[in-house]
């Protein structure tokens, strides 16, 4: 059964360093996401992207966060200057389309010291 | 900004009981969607419920819809050790986006 990969499982970091956080969706899904869930809070909607381009963020994807598809298959999303508060599970999902299942990855755990 | 109330917080049953979860809304969700966490792995996907009135079975889980779309259920019957996780509900904050707003989840633990 097809499933969202990411890597790496955990990442530990010093603060104001760049992290970057990698994700391959199902391989027929158009619709990519990013979400966090900070140690005992519920999961929170960062980002979604669609055909290159983002379509929706959240108040938490400032400026220092950035998302990409590098090419066919990969998805990331980069932290350029972390800072303590990142702390948390990170997770992509994918669909098919823009109403449809939305599918989870593993997560990254984010350590930030 | 679209609130999912879920209850209860935290589940503790024997092995073979029946046991029910809730996610509640006052807002109209066009879908919900449950999900299963286990630690530190990331939510998966159970059902997604679409139309008021609908009830979904998945072996020994049976989803139910509230008629108005604000409200969703899950029973368990038999539950088993393996049942154990936290049991997460999401809807799509607007009717036609896919950002999705999680529940705060109910933590259900079953006793052998």
């Amino acid at each position: 059964e097809p499933e969202v990969t990411q890597t790496p499982s955990h990442q530990v970091t010093q603060m104001g360093q760049e992290v970057i956080l990698r994700c391959v969706p199902i391989s027929n899904h158009l619709y990519f996401y990013w979400y966090r869930q900070i140690l005992g809070q519920k999961v929170e909607f960062l980002v979604s992207f669609y055909n290159n381009e983002i379509s929706e963020k959240s108040e938490i994807f400032d400026d220092q966060f950035s998302v990409e598809r590098p090419d066919g298959s990969n998805f990331t999303l980069k932290i350029r200057s972390t800072k303590l508060e990142d702390s948390a599970m990170y997770f992509c999902a994918s669909s098919e389309d823009n109403y449809n299942e939305q599918f989870f990855g593993p997560g990254t755990r984010l350590t930030v010291l | 900004t679209q609130l999912l109330e879920q209850s209860p917080q935290f589940l503790s049953i024997q092995e073979g009981e029946n046991l029910t979860v809730y996610c509640n809304s006052s807002s109209v969700f066009s879908s919900l969607q449950w999900y299963r966490q286990e630690p530190g792995e990331g939510p998966v996907l159970l059902v997604t419920v679409v139309t008021g009135g609908e009830v979904k079975k998945l072996k020994r889980l049976t989803f139910q819809f509230g008629d108005a779309r604000k409200d969703s259920s899950l029973h368990i019957t038999a539950a088993q050790p393996g049942d154990t996780g936290l049991y997460l509900c999401a809807g799509p904050e607007l009717e036609y986006g896919n950002k999705l707003v999680f529940g705060a989840g109910t933590i259900l633990r079953v006793k052998s």
